[in-house]
């Protein structure tokens, strides 16, 4: 499976927008980018996906590169309730399998 | 609520038994997925269910199985427990088309003594 790279930890200040990075470097052309979170003691939730171009829903932006091997989960206003493990995925190669990699902590400093 | 029902929430046994984890879909749903998630470590894949066949296989163990029935509903079984299977199981379920939001349920926390 194709790996996904995302910094260990990120720190935030609340009501300030955040920028999560991915980097997805063997992506090919028919992999979909997946973002999902998971908050203590509970089961991941997703938070948007997307292809080719950027989307927008009403959690998150999620930014794709031209050469859509980054991406970028925009966070417009953090909030307490979105410190939580932000999970950057795909289903590589169109098997259908959700792979989670080690994922990346975001803290939001009140 | 996600819609995804799992049980039980907490289950304790002993090393060398056998254990039976169940999911129960969000209605609608075909495809099944079954994570491990051992303490403050990420999730790993085991196996993936789509309409009672079996789609894709990640690191699952030869003493874990795995089916899913008729009504969509799917079981994970553990057996020959060591202490290094004591971790949360999630569920997650999904349509079954590529690009789905999958929705996961609260997970079973297995303790192994």
């Amino acid at each position: 499976d194709a790996k996904t790279t995302q910094p260990n930890s990120m720190e935030s200040n609340e009501e300030e927008p955040v920028h999560l990075p991915c980097n997805h470097s063997t992506i090919s052309g028919t992999d979909y980018i997946h973002w999902y979170r998971q908050l203590p003691s509970q089961g991941p939730e997703y938070v948007i996906h997307g292809l080719t171009s950027n989307v927008n829903n009403r959690m998150a932006s999620l930014a794709i590169a031209e050469d859509r091997k980054s991406s970028t989960l925009i966070l417009h206003r953090a909030t307490l309730r979105d410190a939580a493990v932000y999970y950057c995925m795909g289903d590589w190669g169109g098997s259908e399998k959700l792979v989670f990699g080690k994922g990346m902590k975001l803290t939001v400093n009140p | 609520d996600s819609g995804v029902t799992q049980t039980p929430k907490h289950l304790i046994t002993a090393t060398g038994q056998r254990v039976t984890l169940r999911c129960s879909p969000r209605s609608g749903d075909l495809s099944v997925y079954w994570y491990q998630q051992s303490l403050d470590q990420g999730l790993q894949f085991l196996i993936q269910y789509y309409n009672g066949e079996e789609r894709a296989k990640g690191n699952i163990l030869e003493r874990f199985s795995a089916q899913q029935f008729p009504d969509l509903h799917s079981e994970l079984n553990l057996s020959s427990l060591e202490l290094g299977d004591s971790a949360l199981y999630f569920c997650a379920s999904t349509r079954g088309g590529r690009a789905d939001e999958a929705f996961f349920g609260q997970g079973t926390r297995l303790t192994v003594v």
